[in-house]
């Protein structure tokens, strides 16, 4: 399984903070995108670096991926109370085949204000 | 901008009862997929549909079946409904040939009683 695994499980920090999850997963992959989801609610696709980018940006979002590694991190800068959510990167399960992304357990994310 | 309608939001039914579930897709997508998510999990993927047609299949059990209707709009049936199906599940929809990109509804949390 390609199974991405986010690290850390729980993260809290004050309103202000960087707060940095990163995530694991086993074979190649095409990509990886980060979805935040707030609880029990929908998914939100945040962002999406293929395998030959390292790093990408989108507001306060940086995204890096390190393919010798197999391993990505989310970055959000600046957090705010607002970010409270959960954070789940997910992998593309079949390079070259349909997309069916597979989701790590992801990271619970609590910015204080 | 529309997006991808789930309905009932929520849902109460008893142990080997049946719960049928509708995802409505943004207009002019044609993939659906249904995720499932149990508490404190990830999403896992259950099955796909592209054209009406059955595109992938994940980790479905055989009590659930699937379809996508000609309006494009999907329909999740669970029969013999166990405790353990007591979850959320998500709909998402995109264009096959931006797939990579998958647009999530609001989730149906089913309750198993």
């Amino acid at each position: 399984s390609q199974q991405g695994e986010e690290d850390p499980q729980a993260l809290s920090i004050q309103e202000g903070e960087n707060a940095t999850m990163n995530c694991s997963y086993k074979t190649s992959i095409n990509n990886l995108q980060w979805y935040r989801q707030n609880s029990g609610r929908g998914l939100v696709h945040l962002i999406l670096i293929r395998s030959n980018e390292r790093e990408k940006h989108s507001g306060r979002l940086r995204v890096t991926l390190d393919t010798s590694k197999k391993s990505s991190s989310l970055l959000i800068t600046a957090s705010r109370a607002a970010d409270t959510a959960s954070y789940f990167c997910a992998t593309d399960a079949e390079p070259g085949g349909s997309y069916i992304p597979t989701f790590g357990r992801g990271t619970s994310l609590i910015v204080h204000p | 901008a529309a997006g991808v309608i789930q309905s009932p939001r929520h849902l109460i039914k008893e142990k080997r009862e049946t719960a049928t579930l509708k995802c409505y897709p943004i207009p002019r997508h044609d993939t659906v997929y249904w995720y499932q998510q149990g508490p404190g999990q990830d999403p896992q993927f259950l099955i796909s549909f592209y054209e009406k047609m059955q595109s992938d299949k994940g980790s479905i059990p055989d009590r659930f079946s699937a379809q996508q209707f000609s309006d494009y709009h999907s329909e999740l049936n669970m029969s013999s409904l166990e405790l353990g199906d007591s979850a959320l599940y998500f709909c998402a929809s995109s264009l096959r040939d931006k797939e990579e990109t998958q647009y999530f509804g609001p989730g149906t949390r089913l309750l198993v009683l």
